[in-house]
């Protein structure tokens, strides 16, 4: 079973909203990564939790909240967003354990819309 | 900064046809390169090559990678309609965790 679930598959949202993505993987992965994705753009890295712990941060703007309360569920809470924010979320997982190359497994993606 | 470069940008061919698709790569910390075919939503995961100059072949496709030139060839035979996708390199760089750098994709369409 090689399968990320995300929820909603799509959200519209007013600027004013507070509203969180949801990502749940049962592998046994230990590393989790949300990613915005643009029209005809490449997914661009926004965050890396691994063992349950926030490891990268891409410079995303504080509006973006990452939670990861246990280690098969990663949540994206989302606050006073813009329009320029409305892409595709998606959410990845992988092994990561250290040392060892290893795939990322993405979801179906949240399509956002900011109004 | 690092890069990975995809080319063409764009390629329409016949079904039946054989089409190469290229990636180069500038990354720090080189751990592994990895394809994904992208459809409508979420990327599937293709090949991950870790050693140059071992292909790795699943069905019609096939890659290989070269560390000493920093490329990798996507080779995909006897094109289908269904073989239509973004296709997206996606270099894996040691930085603490995991980080996949990923490239602009190459849109293919397949024609009958």
């Amino acid at each position: 079973d090689t399968e990320v679930t995300q929820t909603p598959k799509h959200l519209v949202m007013g600027m004013t909203n507070k509203k969180s993505l949801k990502c749940e993987q049962h592998m046994g992965h230990r590393a989790m990564y949300w990613y915005k994705q643009k029209a005809k753009k490449p997914p661009e890295l926004m965050f890396v939790y691994s063992y349950e712990k926030l490891s990268i941060n891409e410079s995303v703007p504080s509006r973006f909240s990452p939670e990861c309360p246990n280690s098969s569920l990663l949540n994206l809470h989302l606050h006073a967003l813009q329009p320029e924010d409305s892409a595709l979320y998606l959410c990845a997982s992988s092994q990561d354990f250290a040392g060892v190359t290893d795939t990322q497994y993405f979801g179906p993606g949240t399509r956002l819309t900011v109004l | 900064e690092d890069k990975v470069v995809q080319s063409p940008l764009s390629l329409v061919v016949h079904e039946g046809d054989t089409v190469t698709l290229n990636c180069s790569y500038e990354v720090t910390n080189f751990r592994s390169l990895l394809w994904y075919k992208q459809e409508k939503k979420a990327p599937t995961f293709l090949f991950m090559l870790t050693s140059s100059g071992i292909e790795k072949k699943s069905g019609r496709l096939s890659s290989i990678l070269d560390k000493k030139e920093l490329f990798s060839i996507l080779n995909i035979t006897a094109t289908q309609t269904g073989d239509s996708a973004v296709y997206l390199c996606a270099v894996e760089e040691v930085q603490g965790a995991q980080k996949l750098v990923f490239g602009q994709g190459t849109r293919l369409t397949i024609n009958p």
